[in-house]
């Protein structure tokens, strides 16, 4: 059975500075993995789909990678700003297409 | 190109009354998926349907939650009767088939309260 942590499950770092999210999981056959942004109240944003053929994905600020032996992938946030404080999930979809969330990432940047 | 619309986006009954989401998935989109999310917790799957047919439903609570995707395009999920357990966030997601890609997209969620 497919499972998916976080860590950490909270962190707050001052404006400016670079950081990493972990997502771990436990089965390695998975299709892709994807993260998330969410803010309170509001439904999930896409931030970055990884297939399974691929090491890594960059859009902006954001890099996430994939190793798929290990069962990791990591989010990189360069320079962080206020704006990016949020909770930030992954998700891993298997051959069967079953998406499995982890419990996800609250993340505050301070100004 | 519109997202996934779900309404309503709040919702508040009071215990063992019924209640209905609905979901529009974004066009073309085959697979259509519901999630429950709680506070603080990542979403957890109800129910997933390709077209019109439910192909993951085991973790839908059958004796009081019924879902149906007609002609394999919007959704409704529907609570009868609603217990105060209930009380969460419903989200629904639309994904293209995994040839293209199996990228998920999010509506705002219905965020219901049951007192």
């Amino acid at each position: 059975k497919q499972e998916v942590t976080q860590i950490p499950a909270a962190l707050s770092v001052p404006e400016g500075e670079n950081l990493v999210l972990n997502c771990s999981f436990t089965d390695s056959a998975i299709y892709n993995l994807q993260w998330f942004r969410q803010d309170p109240g509001k439904g999930l944003t896409s931030l970055l789909l990884i297939q399974s053929s691929q090491r890594e994905q960059t859009s902006g600020r954001l890099n996430a990678s994939l190793d798929k032996s290990s069962g990791r992938s990591t989010l990189y946030i360069a320079a962080s700003q206020p704006g990016d404080s949020a909770t930030y999930l992954c998700a891993v979809k298997t051959s069967y297409d079953k998406v499995i969330f982890g419990p996800g990432t609250s993340l505050s940047v301070i100004p | 190109e519109a997202g996934v619309v779900q309404s309503p986006r709040y919702k508040i009954i009071e215990k063992k009354q019924p209640v209905a989401f609905w979901c529009n998935p974004i066009s073309g989109h085959n697979t259509l998926y519901w999630y429950l999310q709680n506070l603080g917790q990542g979403p957890e799957l109800l129910i997933r349907y390709e077209n019109e047919e439910a192909v993951d439903d085991s973790q839908l609570p059958k004796d009081r939650f019924s879902a149906e995707r007609l002609k394999g395009v919007d959704s409704t999920l529907k609570i009868q009767p609603a217990e105060l357990g209930d009380s969460a966030v419903y989200l629904c997601a639309s994904s293209p088939g995994l040839g293209q890609g199996g990228e998920l997209f999010f509506g705002e969620g219905s965020r219901l309260t049951v007192l």
